[in-house]
């Protein structure tokens, strides 16, 4: 297996872009989530699905932050307009359901807003 | 406010000498891990403990829950400049929801 796969590795746009990032979860898995890492407030998560169905959403900043998972296979995180302060590292994890079997992260998205 | 508090956030070592990370909550998990993550990676899982006080050992790195799950600790023998990245432990309230939460980290360097 490839494991979880993001894209795209980095990406730098401008204040007020609309930027989507992506996610291939490991086949098998149905659980997904979506996390957010920056030096000062370690890694947040932000939602998760289980079987692409929206299960916490409360560590979505603002509505300018949505996700969605249409099947089980992809997801997207978006965020529109962009702002300065949304820069991070944006990671996409995948797992079994139950947290014993833990989770497998993707490579990340390396966020930059100017 | 962060349930999951780990020390020290901050460690550098000399090669072959021992050290311990901790993990401390005042609340109760149903089980926690522990992951370790290299710079432009994301985490990878390490271990999971479930009991309290369940000890686990990877090769050099031994992993303990405390009795009443609320703390872990990591301990690594004679590190090594390969052990150096960021520890992360991660406890989940549930077992059913799979949702972890995660510890500040702890960046180890190991010098050679």
């Amino acid at each position: 297996d490839a494991g979880v796969i993001q894209s795209p590795r980095h990406e730098v746009t401008e204040m007020g872009q609309e930027v989507t990032l992506r996610c291939k979860p490991i086949s098998g898995h149905n659980s997904l989530f979506w996390y957010r890492q920056t030096m000062m407030r370690g890694l947040e998560l932000l939602i998760y699905f289980n079987n692409n169905v929206p299960i916490d959403d409360s560590g979505m900043p603002e509505d300018r932050f949505s996700a969605k998972m249409p099947n089980a296979s992809f997801s997207t995180l978006k965020i529109q307009p962009s702002e300065p302060r949304d820069s991070a590292v944006y990671f996409c994890a995948s797992s079994t359901t139950g947290t014993v079997y833990g989770y497998t992260f993707g490579s990340g998205t390396r966020l930059t807003v100017v | 406010t962060q349930l999951l508090e780990q020390s020290p956030q901050f460690l550098s070592i000399q090669e072959g000498e021992n050290l311990t990370v901790y993990c401390n909550s005042s609340s109760v998990f149903s089980s926690l891990q522990w992951y370790r993550q290299e710079p432009g990676e994301g985490p990878v899982l390490l271990v999971t403990v479930v009991t309290g006080g369940e000890v686990k050992k990877l090769k050099r790195l031994t992993f303990q829950f405390g009795d009443a799950r609320k703390d872990s600790s990591l301990h690594i023998t004679a590190a090594q400049p390969g052990d150096t990245g960021l520890y992360l432990c991660a406890g989940a309230r549930s077992s059913n929801t799979g949702k972890l939460i995660f510890g500040q980290g702890t960046t180890l360097q190991v010098k050679p």
